[in-house]
């Protein structure tokens, strides 16, 4: 999978909207832009995935730069109970490789 | 929602024991994995499996590690003998089988904690 560059940490203000940025300048046209997060002592969760058009979804949206070089994820409204560690993962369309690769993704810390 | 159950949730052994971590998959998946997760760091890949068998595998997952769907709804990790270095959180997931592995989304389990003494 394509190598994406996260910050290491953001901090939000709850009730607040969040943009939680990913840059991928390496992706191809068939990568798949995926997001996870993994709340505190818990195993990873699927927030959103998307390919070219920005996505939206109960949890998130997805923004994808033209260029497809870099997305943000948006937190409409963070709560306490956002504060996690976001990944953003590239997936390629069918290299027969199904396992996620995560790096180290953006702890999200939410104050009250 | 359909979810991925794990067991044991928190598992303490000697070092040199075997241990067996099980995972119930959602049912209408078909692909398993293990992930794995040492305290502090990145979330890890083990192996994937498919249709019976390891369809890919990381370099952690050396000898001393197998996998097994022993039934239809049950998918093991078990490691043979236990070294200090294997105490993490085990997270298995699954997912969907569509053509489409770009947009494959996996569903992980809560995880189960092994510590090794």
């Amino acid at each position: 999978d394509a190598k994406t560059t996260q910050p290491n940490s953001m901090e939000s203000n709850e009730e607040e909207p969040v943009h939680l940025p990913c840059n991928h300048s390496t992706i191809s046209g068939t990568d798949y832009i995926h997001w996870y997060r993994q709340l505190p002592s818990q195993g990873p969760e699927y927030v959103i995935h998307g390919l070219t058009s920005n996505v939206n979804n109960r949890m998130a949206s997805l923004a994808i730069a033209e260029d497809r070089k870099s997305s943000t994820l948006i937190l409409h409204r963070a709560t306490l109970r956002d504060a996690a560690v976001y990944y953003c993962i590239l997936r390629t369309w069918d290299t027969g490789r199904r396992a996620l690769t995560f790096g180290s993704g953006t702890r999200l810390q939410v104050q009250p | 929602e359909p979810e991925v159950t794990q067991t044991p949730s928190h598992q303490v052994t000697q070092m040199g024991q075997e241990v067996i971590l099980r995972c119930v998959p959602i049912s209408n998946h078909l692909y398993f994995y293990w992930y794995r997760q040492i305290l502090g760091q990145k979330v890890e890949f083990l192996v994937s499996f498919y249709n019976n068998e390891i369809s890919e595998k990381s370099e952690i997952f050396d000898d001393q590690f197998s996998v097994e769907r022993p039934d239809g709804s049950n998918f093991t990790l078990k490691i043979r003998s236990t070294k200090l270095e294997d105490s993490a959180m085990y997270f298995c997931a699954s997912s969907g089988a569509g053509t489409n592995t770009g947009a494959n989304v996996l569903t992980f389990g809560a995880g189960s904690r092994l510590t090794v003494l």
